[in-house]
């Protein structure tokens, strides 16, 4: 079965620091999706980013940038000079195919990222 | 456009009571999702429909939730009777594609939070 880990559980760094948020899969599949979502104090669950498997591109967004290592299983989100409103909990998800033949994600544990002024 | 909703936001019971949870997707979204989000954890998918029929729920327990999804738009989830470990957020989704994927992104909503007491 399809698994994410996210082994940091909280980040806390300073305003204007860089961090970066790791992700590690694992999946059986050939052709497979990897996404970013950022959950703020809210609730709701933002997209950031979704990913194929034949896309090893990196990505830049602004000050958000995404590094995708096959050879590692990685897919890793770095934040360039965080501000507070990055504070939020981080998943990162991958999908898989359900019993039905559709896809579900299938969330890691997520990373809490504290920004302090 | 308008995001996915789901009403209410906050629910407070006691154990063994009823509880339902209402979601209206994105418009003309034609997969609809219900997760459950135990705090400290990732969402976990409980169910997926397609229009207005159901691709996935091998992960719902069927003995206390139900949902349904009328006319393939909105959607309601239940809980009958409530137990302690059903307290979390249930997160709704939709997303654009007949199929549901691969690889389709997931618009959420901003989440049910319930706690049984």
């Amino acid at each position: 079965a399809q698994k994410v880990t996210q082994a940091q559980t909280e980040i806390s760094v300073v305003e204007k620091e860089d961090v970066t948020l790791d992700c590690v899969y694992e999946t059986r599949d050939t052709t497979y999706y990897l996404f970013w979502y950022k959950q703020p104090p809210s609730g709701e669950l933002v997209f950031l980013i979704r990913r194929n498997s034949f896309d090893e591109q990196n990505e830049i967004s602004g000050r958000y940038s995404w590094n995708f290592q096959k050879s590692t299983s990685s897919f890793n989100f770095t934040i360039t000079a965080s501000q507070v409103v990055d504070s939020a909990v981080y998943f990162c998800a991958l999908s898989e195919e359900t019993q039905g033949g559709s896809e579900k994600l299938v969330f890691g544990k997520g990373t809490k990222l504290t920004v302090n002024p | 456009e308008a995001g996915v909703a789901q009403s209410p936001r906050y629910k407070i019971i006691e154990k063994r009571q009823s509880v339902a949870f209402w979601c209206n997707p994105i418009s003309g979204h034609a997969t609809l999702y219900w997760y459950q989000q135990i705090l400290g954890q990732g969402p976990k998918l409980l169910i997926q429909f397609q229009n207005n029929g159901v691709v996935d729920d091998s992960q719902l327990p069927k003995d206390r939730f139900s949902a349904e999804r009328l006319k393939g738009v909105d959607s309601t989830l239940k809980i009958q009777p409530a137990k302690l470990e059903d307290s979390a957020v249930y997160l709704c989704a939709s997303s654009l594609d007949l199929a549901g994927g691969p690889g389709e992104t997931q618009y959420f909503g901003p989440g049910t939070r319930l706690l049984v007491l």
